[in-house]
């Protein structure tokens, strides 16, 4: 089975200050591992994805994660915070196996709130 | 080049009505996957059509159903309604089924009282 554990349900930062948003998984597979980004009232945007390629993969937004097998984790980060990065993150795994296939599972999510 | 449309974009029902939910993949993509976010959770997936089939589904009851038609656009069909079936219910579509790159619509919030 997979699953994601996203370590922080709500993460404060000032505006200009590093952003981190932490998440860990588990798979019994190859995980394809993925940020999306959820505004309020928008739908959900894809930050970045990772698919068994680069380990350090960089999105949109001047956001970048970093998959560490060793240590089971895809942790978020951005350099500067920008009052517009203000949302909900969720860290999100590939279904994978008979059932699974095609199926994303979405963490709990980490509001992300910037002070000016 | 198209996103994905959702419709209504609010509903409110009464418990134990039925209610039809719309979505329109994005130009090109032939799969949608619809997903049910209760309020302050991630979303939870319901089940995924692929060639006007159901192809996966998540633990959800009977009760919610789907239908995909031939220029891949999509239904969500809930029967007997629920006060816990309140949620903002999201439909994604890709390329292919075991495409991971999903592009989302903006959802449909629907309120049961």
């Amino acid at each position: 089975a997979q699953s994601v554990t996203q370590l922080d349900s709500h993460v404060s930062v000032s505006e200009g200050t590093p952003v981190l948003l932490r998440c860990n998984y588990s798979s019994s597979y190859s995980p394809s591992l993925f940020w999306y980004v959820q505004h309020p009232n928008k739908g959900l945007q894809l930050l970045l994805k990772y698919t068994s390629a680069a380990t350090l993969v960089k999105g949109i937004n001047g956001f970048e994660a970093e998959f560490k097998k060793s240590e089971t984790s895809f942790h978020l980060t951005k350099p500067s915070a920008h009052m517009s990065d203000a949302a909900e993150y969720f860290c999100v795994v590939s279904g994978k196996g008979s059932s699974n296939t095609g199926k994303l599972i979405f963490g709990q999510g980490t509001t992300l709130q910037v002070k000016p | 080049e198209t996103g994905v449309t959702q419709s209504p974009t609010h509903l409110i029902k009464t418990r134990g009505q039925q209610v039809t939910l719309r979505c329109s993949s994005q130009s090109g993509h032939n799969t949608v996957s619809w997903y049910q976010q209760a309020l302050g959770q991630g979303p939870q997936f319901i089940f995924q059509y692929y060639r006007e089939e159901e192809n996966g589904r998540g633990n959800f009851p009977p009760r919610f159903s789907g239908l995909q038609f031939p220029n891949y656009s999509s239904e969500l069909n809930v029967n007997a309604l629920e006060l816990d079936d309140s949620a903002l219910y999201l439909c994604a579509s890709s390329l292919g089924t075991e495409n991971y790159e999903q592009y989302f619509g903006p959802g449909t919030r629907l309120t049961v009282t």
